[in-house]
């Protein structure tokens, strides 16, 4: 139980064009959702929690307007990079909580690694 | 504030050594502890977790206990094998912290034959 998928795993793209990222929750209603990103041989840096049917709370330095999410349902969230560019080249995570037994852990998904050229 | 420090790596063993990584967090309440392991190219899996002082979380042959006393919860393991190879990350949560896990930086463990 407890798996969280991402969509597409991995994408390149054009400089200026957007691209979408899913994440779902298979087997389980994710109340809240996370993005990270993660730079090559670094931690996880939270970007946003995405909560069911209300705007996302974004950390501070990450554009609102270029980081576009969206959590529709219980089992979806996406992010949407807008007018990609080369610097927002990274591996993308999510994660959902589900606020049911285990309420305090995260199950993360696989990743989306986005290449901007 | 809520901070996790964790060893730097890399960290190079040989098949069958014994492994500690050591992780020590910072907290005005008392948060929940987690390990999670990165194998390459994917993302985070929960490796093993404690929810309050004295618990030990085990998987896999690895353990680690929270340890209120010395505000830690260092990650062992008694043989480790080639397959172990990964990023090992130590992480907290403050229940009522808007469920955020905060990280520590990482550790690399490289296992060799």
């Amino acid at each position: 139980g407890a798996v969280v998928s991402q969509h597409p795993s991995w994408v390149i793209c054009k400089s200026g064009t957007s691209v979408k990222i899913e994440c779902r929750s298979l087997d389980f209603q994710a109340t809240t959702m996370f993005w990270y990103r993660q730079f090559p041989k670094q931690s996880l840096m939270l970007m946003a929690t995405s909560n069911e049917g209300s705007k996302a709370t974004y950390e501070q330095g990450v554009e609102k307007d270029k980081f576009l999410i969206n959590h529709a349902s219980l089992t979806l969230s996406t992010l949407t990079v807008t007018s990609a560019h080369p610097e927002d080249s990274s591996f993308y995570i999510c994660s959902a909580f589900s606020g049911g037994v285990s309420r305090d852990t995260q199950y993360f998904g696989p990743g989306t690694r986005l290449t901007v050229l | 504030g809520n901070s996790v420090t964790q060893m730097e790596g890399p960290v190079t063993l040989s098949e069958e050594a014994f492994l500690t990584i050591n992780c020590t967090y910072t907290a005005t309440g008392y948060p929940s502890l987690f390990w999670y392991v990165q194998y390459p190219g994917e993302g985070l899996q929960l490796l093993l977790k404690a929810t309050k002082a004295d618990d030990k979380g085990s998987n896999k042959g690895f353990e680690a206990t929270y340890r209120k006393e010395t505000t830690s919860f260092h990650l062992e393991k008694g043989s480790v094998q080639v397959s172990d190879s990964a990023v090992y990350f130590c992480a907290s949560i403050l229940t009522g912290g808007g469920n955020k896990l905060t990280f520590g930086t990482g550790t690399q463990l490289k296992v060799e034959l």
